[in-house]
């Protein structure tokens, strides 16, 4: 199956810092990727969808200015938290899908556990 | 509004115990719901289901959709203890929607 290659896995910082999360594709192009957030015991909330070369499509509720993301090349993605505050703190988990026409499925890196001090 | 509704929300059995976890819906138009397991991290794709009444199987996993009746289940026999995990149920709605249910969280004692 697809490899989504997602890093850091666990990342620590102090308040008012800013954290980058990279998602790349490994073998395949990705046209489309998904930031998903998810909470202790809760399922995946959808934050944003980005598409390759132009501007993500946020959520209600998620701020565009505090939650970045870059989705440059047809390989990655990124989602850069800026001014994180505690109540950032959450698992975050990007995803995935090919081309259209090829495959519905979605391919889930393996997240990044985020903890503001 | 919960466009995806899982239960039971969690569930405890013992190894060789068989399992049903069940998935609703709202969405009639949709292309595709599908299934993942999710242990520690990312979750991992089990089934995608796209017809009413045929039966996906894989090993000791099986995965059917109603479509009529707007539910799906995830059958797991002989469970064993590896296969302790949340289980998730997604719907496809449109190209890029993708809908999650709370998951199941499966515990399968020695």
């Amino acid at each position: 199956g697809a490899v989504v290659s997602q890093h850091p896995s666990r990342v620590i910082c102090k308040s008012g810092t800013s954290v980058k999360i990279e998602c790349r594709s490994l073998d395949f192009q990705a046209t489309t990727m998904f930031w998903y957030r998810q909470f202790p015991k809760q399922s995946l909330m959808l934050m944003a969808t980005s598409n390759e070369g132009s501007k993500a499509t946020y959520e209600q509720g998620v701020e565009k200015d505090k939650f970045l993301i870059n989705h440059a090349s047809l390989t990655l993605s990124t989602l850069t938290v800026t001014s994180a505050h505690p109540e950032d703190s959450s698992f975050y988990i990007c995803s995935a899908r090919d081309r259209p026409g090829i495959g519905e499925k979605l391919f889930f890196g393996s997240g990044t556990q985020l903890s503001v001090l | 509004e919960d466009k995806v509704v899982q239960s039971p929300l969690s569930l405890v059995v013992h190894e060789g115990d068989t399992v049903t976890l069940n998935c609703s819906y709202e969405v009639t138009n949709f292309r595709s719901l599908l299934w993942y397991k999710q242990e520690k991290k990312a979750p991992t794709f089990l089934f995608m289901l796209t017809s009413s009444g045929i039966e996906k199987k894989s090993g000791r996993l099986s995965s059917i959709l109603d479509k009529k009746e707007l539910f799906s289940i995830l059958n797991i026999t002989a469970t064993q203890t590896g296969d302790s995990a949340v289980y998730l149920c997604a719907l496809n709605y449109n190209f890029n929607k993708f809908y999650f249910g709370s998951g199941t969280k499966l515990n399968v004692k020695p």
